[in-house]
C-alpha cells in the first residue's frame, strides 16, 4: 500500500537557520503531495501542496518540490522563525483509490530557539 | 467562515466503557473524514462519508467502532467497548465535494480533534 516516510525528529534549530525536513513516498498511482502543519493546541492546517511532478508548492516562506525520480517532497525554508515551531506532516493523496484520502507520515516536531 | 467543530475536546474513560465524539463540518462540505492519530504517529483514516453515504471504512475496526452521518451534515463516531490502544486524538475533517467535476484537489479542513485517554 501507499506510505510516507518522514525525517525523524525532533528537530531543534536557532532562529534564522536553514530548514530541511526530508520526505519520501511510495504510491500505487500518481499522487498529490502535501505538507500539513500543526501548531500547539490547534488542528492540522495545509501548508503547501504539489499535484504533479516538478511542481513546487510554496507558502509562508516554505517550499517543497515534487521529485518523481526520487519519490521525494522535502520541505525547506531559508530562515526559520520562532513562530515556525510546530509539528510538520508530509502526506499524499493517491487518485488510484478514487477517494482522496490522505496518507500521512509520522510527523516531525520542529522547535526554533531565539 | 466557521471551521470544523468537534466535541468534546478531551475525554477520559476506563476500558470497556463507551464513548462518542461529535463533528460538525464546514457548511456546504459534502465529504467528511474521521482520522485516528496515535501519539507519535501520523493520522490514519478511519472512515469517509460523501453526504450520508460511506465511501471508505476499510480501516475502521467494526467490532467496536461505528460512525454515522444521518442527515449528511453532522457526524458521530462511537467506540464500544473501548480498549487501552484506542487512546489517541480523533480528528474530523471536511472537504467540498469528492465528486466535484473540478480537477483540483479538494482541500481537507481539519477540526481541533478530541483527545481520548483510556485507562
Amino acid at each position: 500500500g501507499d506510505s510516507v516516510t518522514q525525517m525523524e525528529g525532533p528537530v531543534t534549530l536557532s532562529e534564522e537557520a536553514f530548514l530541511t525536513i526530508n520526505c519520501t513516498y511510495t504510491a500505487t498511482g500518481y499522487p498529490s503531495l502535501f505538507w500539513y502543519v500543526q501548531y500547539p493546541g490547534e488542528g492540522l492546517q495545509l501548508l503547501l501542496k504539489a499535484t504533479k511532478a516538478d511542481d513546487k508548492g510554496s507558502n509562508k516562506g516554505f517550499e517543497a518540490t515534487y521529485r518523481k525520480e526520487t519519490t521525494s517532497f522535502h520541505l525547506e525554508k531559508g530562515s526559520v522563525q520562532v513562530s515556525d515551531s510546530a509539528v510538520y506532516f508530509c502526506a499524499l493523496s493517491d487518485p488510484y483509490f478514487g477517494n482522496e484520502k490522505l496518507t500521512f507520515g509520522t510527523g516531525t516536531r520542529l522547535t526554533i530557539i531565539p | 467562515e466557521a471551521g470544523v467543530a468537534q466535541s468534546p475536546r478531551y475525554k477520559i474513560i476506563e476500558k470497556r466503557q463507551s464513548v462518542a465524539f461529535w463533528c460538525n463540518p464546514i457548511s456546504g462540505h459534502a465529504t467528511l473524514y474521521w482520522y485516528q492519530q496515535i501519539l507519535g504517529q501520523g493520522p490514519k483514516l478511519l472512515i469517509q462519508f460523501q453526504n450520508n453515504g460511506v465511501v471508505d471504512d476499510s480501516q475502521l475496526p467494526k467490532d467496536r467502532f461505528s460512525a454515522e452521518r444521518l442527515k449528511g451534515v453532522d457526524s458521530t463516531l462511537k467506540i464500544q467497548p473501548a480498549k487501552l490502544e484506542d487512546s489517541a486524538v480523533y480528528l474530523c475533517a471536511s472537504s467540498l465535494d469528492l465528486l466535484s467535476a473540478s480537477p483540483s484537489y479538494n482541500e481537507q479542513f481539519f477540526g481541533p480533534g478530541t483527545r481520548l485517554t483510556v485507562l
